[in-house]
C-alpha cells in the first residue's frame, strides 16, 4: 500500500518551455502532498506543500509564478515550471502522506519515484 | 533555525563490516524522526521514530533514537553491495512539514 507515482520521469526540453510534473497517490487519499527538489549530492529541499482545494503553502525564496502547483482532487497533485531556463534542471520529488486514523498526524512520507528535468 | 545534520557524510566499507550513521537535530515542535534509503530515485521508508530508547530493527537494519541529547543512529549489520545508498534523516515538525539532512552516502565494496 502508499503508493506515490510521478510522471514523467525524465524530461529534456528548451529553455522558455513549460513543464508540468504529475504526483498520484495510487492507493490513498492525500488532502497533503508535498514537492521536493533535490541537486546532485544534496538533500530534498521542501518547495511547497500542495493542499487538496486550496492554495499551496510555498517555502520561503520559492516563487509561486514560477512553480505552479494545483491539487484538485484527493489523489493527484500538479507542478508546473513556467518558462523554464537551465538553472531550473534538478530532480524534482513529490511526496504524499496517508491520512487518517489515530495517528494519521504522525504517518510517514511515500515519495514518487520523482522526475528528472534537464532545461537546454 | 531548525536544522538536522547527518554523519558522516560519506562512508566507504567492505562487504560484512557493521556501520553506524548519525543524526542529529534541532528542531521546534519535534513530532518523529524518519530514515530513508534513497538509491537512484526517491527515497524509499525505512524506519519511523517518536519514542526515546525503542530500538525498531527491520532485518539487518535498526535504528533508535534519544529525544534527550536529540540524535538518532541508523545501524546496519552485516553489509552488503545492495545497501550502497544514500540514507536520509528526516525529522517532522509541527502537523507534517519535514525537515531533511544532507544525508549519508554509503558504498559498500564486495
Amino acid at each position: 500500500g502508499a503508493v506515490v507515482s510521478q510522471h514523467p520521469s525524465w524530461v529534456i526540453c528548451k529553455s522558455g518551455t513549460s513543464v508540468k510534473i504529475e504526483c498520484r497517490s495510487l492507493d490513498f487519499q492525500a488532502t497533503t502532498m508535498f514537492w521536493y527538489r533535490q541537486f546532485p549530492k544534496q538533500s530534498l529541499m521542501l518547495m511547497a506543500t500542495s493542499n487538496e482545494g486550496s492554495k499551496a503553502t510555498y517555502e520561503q525564496g520559492v516563487e509561486k509564478d514560477k512553480f505552479l502547483i494545483n491539487h484538485a482532487s484527493l489523489t493527484l497533485s500538479t507542478l508546473t515550471v513556467t518558462s523554464a531556463h537551465p538553472e531550473d534542471s534538478s530532480f524534482y520529488i513529490c511526496s504524499a502522506r496517508v491520512e487518517g486514523g489515530l495517528s494519521g498526524s504522525n504517518q510517514p512520507q511515500h515519495f514518487g519515484d520523482g522526475t528528472r528535468l534537464s532545461i537546454l | 533555525e531548525d536544522k538536522v545534520v547527518q554523519s558522516p557524510l560519506s562512508l566507504v566499507v567492505h562487504e560484512g563490516d557493521t556501520v553506524t550513521l548519525n543524526c542529529s537535530y534541532e528542531v521546534t515542535n519535534f513530532r518523529s524522526l524518519l530514515w530513508y534509503k534513497q538509491e537512484k530515485k526517491a527515497p524509499t521508508f525505512l524506519f519511523m521514530l517518536t519514542s526515546s530508547g525503542i530500538e525498531k530493527k527491520s532485518g539487518r537494519l535498526s535504528s533508535i533514537l534519544d529525544k534527550k541529547e536529540l540524535f538518532s543512529i541508523l545501524n546496519i549489520t552485516a553489509t552488503q553491495t545492495g545497501d550502497s545508498a544514500v540514507y536520509l534523516c528526516a525529522v517532522g515538525r509541527g502537523t507534517y512539514k519535514y525537515i531533511f539532512g544532507t544525508g549519508t552516502r554509503l558504498k559498500v565494496l564486495a
